[in-house]
Parts: structure tokens; sequence; C-alpha cells
């Protein structure tokens, strides 16, 4: 699987979008990238997933470059309660399970 | 619907002894997993189950077993506790592997 770099820790505004970056220039044609959220003791949340298009679902948008290589998690109107550990892992998608390397992630605090 | 139950939600073990750490999921998902997360790190996977019947080992198995008796049920024993256990323990399932739902954890302190 491929290695993703995220950097530790970002803050943001309430109200402003949050943008997390993550690293992933080891991809490869089949691997898609994932993203997950931990709140404080909680279990990982899905947040969404992609391939090579930009997506967009309730909780958030992702935007995957055009060379795959780095893509951009957004939380377009961030509250308190996205305050979390965002992971972002990338994984061939299978037919059985999925295996899953959850790093560090980055730890998104938001303010008022 | 449920989701996914883990039991118990905490316990404190003391060094040698069994413990089965139970996970159960109603969504009729065919794949399910256990991790364990230490204190400020990322989860690491344990064993997973692709069905019923299959069981398969991740990243960190040694010290642990699972069974998949069934679609639901999915336990994880430790048959003789060490304090490296020391954990926090997710379950979760997936439908194929596209999206995995997790529980709400068990914190397991052995000492």
């Amino acid at each position: 699987d491929a290695k993703t770099t995220q950097p530790p820790s970002m803050d943001c505004a309430e109200g402003r979008a949050a943008n997390l970056p993550c690293n992933h220039s080891t991809i490869s044609g089949n691997e898609y990238v994932y993203w997950y959220r931990q709140i404080h003791s909680q279990g990982p949340q899905y947040i969404i997933h992609g391939l090579k298009n930009n997506e967009t679902n309730e909780m958030a948008s992702l935007i995957i470059t055009e060379d795959r290589k780095s893509s951009t998690l957004i939380l377009p109107h961030a509250t308190l309660r996205d305050t979390a550990v965002y992971y972002c892992i990338v994984r061939v998608l299978t037919g059985t399970a999925s295996k899953l390397t959850f790093g560090t992630g980055t730890r998104l605090q938001v303010m008022l | 619907i449920a989701g996914i139950t883990q039991a118990p939600t905490s316990q404190i073990l003391a060094a040698g002894r069994r413990m089965t750490l139970r996970c159960t999921q109603d969504m009729r998902h065919n794949a399910m997993y256990w991790y364990r997360q230490d204190l400020g790190l990322g989860l690491r996977l344990i064993h997973y189950s692709n069905t019923a019947g299959t069981t398969g080992k991740g990243e960190v198995p040694d010290g642990y077993s699972v069974s998949r008796a069934n679609t639901d049920d999915f336990p994880l024993t430790l048959a003789s506790a060490v304090p490296s256990q020391t954990s926090v323990y997710f379950c979760a399932s997936s439908r194929q592997g596209i999206r995995q739902y997790f529980g709400p954890g068990t914190r397991l302190t052995v000492l």
C-alpha cells in the first residue's frame, strides 16, 4: 500500500473551510484515497473516498490532483464538532476485507 | 439498528488471565476486523475475517486469536494477557472492502 504523509496538526476557525492535505506520491493506479476521522475516544468514522475524480458528500469534499500524488479533504464550514484526528489512507478497493493502515493522522482543532 | 456493539466497555485484567472481547454487528456485513490503538498512535490491525468461517492475520496478531462462527459475531481472545496488551480495542465491519463501520471500543488494562 502507498504511504501517506499528513501534517500532525492544524487549526481552523469555526465557520471557515478546513482544508486537510495528504501526500501519497507512491500511489498506484488502482489505489483509492480514503478519509476517516476519529473524535476523541470514539471509533473512527468514514468520511469519503475517491479514485481520481473529485468527490463530494454530505460531510466533505475530496479533491485529488491530476497526477494523484496528493489530495485535500475539505470541510466547507467547520464546526466545533469537527475537532478530531483525520486519517488519510490509500488502499486498493477489493471485494473482500480491506486491511486499512492508519497512520498518526492530522489533529484538527476547530476554534471559536 | 445498533450497528456494531462491543463488550465490555472497559476491563482491568491481571496478567496471565484469559480474556475474550466480544463484537457483534447487525448489518450483515461479510468482513469484520479487530484493531488496537495505543495512546497517541493510529490504529493497528490485529486480525480480520473476509466472511464467516475464515480469518486472517493483520499487522500485530501475536498473542491474539479470533473466530468467525457466524456472520454477526467476531470475538477476540487474549489467551494469557500481558501488560503490553493494554490498549483500546476497536471492532469494525464492512460490506466487502469499501467502508468500515467501527464500534465504540473496549478499553483494556492489563496489570
